[in-house]
């Protein structure tokens, strides 16, 4: 009953480096999410993708890309990491349009 | 756009005392709704959600919540707190958007439980 795992729970970067942060789900849902958690600011779409083989943008995407890999996997890349990317990344998956979100316990990534 | 806004930032009550944190969203059409809450450190867990029906949902951990379209509002409520309540809580509105469900957050209301 893993749920939806993250990795890593922790990342240090240093600017203009780049990172990919995995995201798998075992719950056989076809939607997934990228968020991204800053103080004050609740929690913002990066990117989603309603089912396999889709990807879309949210409300944040600029300096990401995602992959939906497969049905399970979700993987968000930043490829050259800037400290205004500091922030808590939460993946999430829903089963369809209606569905509540299962989330992943999260990655603290800072970028100096 | 849909939007949620929840007015208290933080909020501190004694143990035992009842809670209401206030939700209000705009959203076009029948949304649906939810409340999340968030300890320190962890991922989000799901309180409770509305979609239609009765409009008071019960949800976990002994948490309520009513649906009031004329407010716009979804407050949520306990009526005796404890200490594990201690977190910070997240309104959130849905909508359906090319097949997959879009939450909206809230900016959260941390909840502090004096003893």
């Amino acid at each position: 009953n893993a749920g939806v795992t993250q990795t890593p729970k922790f990342q240090v970067l240093k600017t203009g480096q780049s990172m990919t942060l995995q995201c798998a789900q075992d719950m056989n849902h076809n939607s997934m999410y990228w968020y991204r958690q800053d103080p004050g600011m609740g929690l913002r779409l990066i990117y989603y993708s309603a089912s396999e083989g889709t990807t879309d943008k949210g409300e944040v995407p600029n300096g990401y890309n995602v992959s939906r890999l497969n049905k399970r996997e979700f993987s968000l890349r930043l490829e050259s990491a800037a400290p205004s990317q500091t922030s808590v990344y939460f993946c999430a998956s829903s089963l369809n349009g209606g569905g509540p979100y299962t989330f992943g316990s999260g990655t603290r990534l800072t970028v100096v | 756009a849909q939007s949620v806004t929840q007015p208290d930032i933080h909020i501190t009550v004694s143990e035992g005392a009842s809670l209401e944190l206030r939700c209000n969203y705009s959203y076009g059409a029948t949304p649906y709704l939810f409340w999340y809450v968030q300890s320190p450190g962890q991922g989000l867990q799901l309180l409770l959600k509305y979609f239609s029906g009765d409009t008071l949902v019960q949800g976990i951990k002994g948490f309520e919540a009513e649906f009031k379209r004329s407010q716009s509002s979804f407050n949520l409520r306990k009526p005796s707190v404890h200490w594990s309540d201690a977190a910070e809580y997240f309104c959130a509105v849905g909508a359906s958007l090319g097949g997959a469900q879009k939450l909206v957050f809230g900016q959260g209301t941390r909840l502090t439980i004096n003893p």
